[in-house]
């Protein structure tokens, strides 16, 4: 299976700062790639798909970039209610597979 | 605007069965592959099952290949997640998502979910 590693697995951030996330995949997923926001309680919310393709309703600050293995979430500049946790998952290959998460938490 | 809502969760023993469904609305069901995904406590997100649009196709993860059947009743927009031959690690929030394009000969990125539904096995 293809295995997802997200870094760092915490990252400390004051509102305003840039959020930089990393995603790697053990081999290539092509663009293939989401990414999703997790809110405590909250189920999972589409941020990206397809590597760079921002969802319906999702704020321009969020931006995705990437392609085979190495891929990037990035926020602009962080909104209160942006602190939370984000998964990657890919779905070129059975079975899909999520990245282990990274939380963005109030410095 | 699109629904997504579970049922069927609680506790259960190990060995025991228990049947999720997902009652879905405000968009065309039957045009839509659809997935589960659970969530063990303080865990990430764990793939379970897909199954497309018109149910010709499943794939299911390793872990709960063989134990677990995912079906769906197009006329009754409900999808279902059969699962027996609990185990302890099988407790997890159980969440039905959407895929995000319709009639899709791959899959594609889960646009909605469910607010899951809680399952407990322990004896």
């Amino acid at each position: 299976e293809i295995v997802l590693t997200q870094s760092p697995a915490t990252l400390s951030l004051s509102p305003g700062d840039r959020a930089t996330l990393s995603c790697r995949a053990s081999q290539s997923v092509s663009s293939y790639l989401a990414w999703y926001q997790q809110k405590p309680g909250q189920a999972p919310r589409l941020l990206i798909y397809d590597a760079s393709n921002r969802a319906t309703g999702i704020p321009a600050r969020f931006s995705g970039s990437g392609s085979g293995t190495d891929f990037t979430l990035t926020v602009s500049s962080l909104e209160p209610e942006d602190f939370a946790v984000y998964y990657c998952q890919q779905r070129i290959k059975w079975p899909l597979t999520f990245g282990g998460g990274t939380k963005v938490e109030i410095k | 605007q699109v629904q997504l809502v579970e049922s069927g969760g609680g506790v259960v023993q190990p060995g025991g069965s228990l049947r999720l469904s997902c009652a879905a609305s405000g968009f065309t069901f039957s045009s839509h592959g659809m997935h589960w995904v659970r969530q063990a406590p303080g865990k990430g997100l764990e793939w379970v099952a897909f199954i497309r649009y018109d149910g010709s196709d499943k794939y299911y993860g390793d872990s709960v290949k063989g134990r677990f059947t995912i079906s769906r009743d197009n006329p009754k927009n409900t999808l279902y997640l059969q699962m027996n031959s609990l185990r302890a690690e099988d407790t997890a929030v159980y969440y039905c998502a959407k895929e995000l394009k319709q009639m899709s000969s791959s899959t594609s990125s889960f646009d909605y979910w469910g607010q899951g539904a809680l399952v407990t096995v322990s004896s």
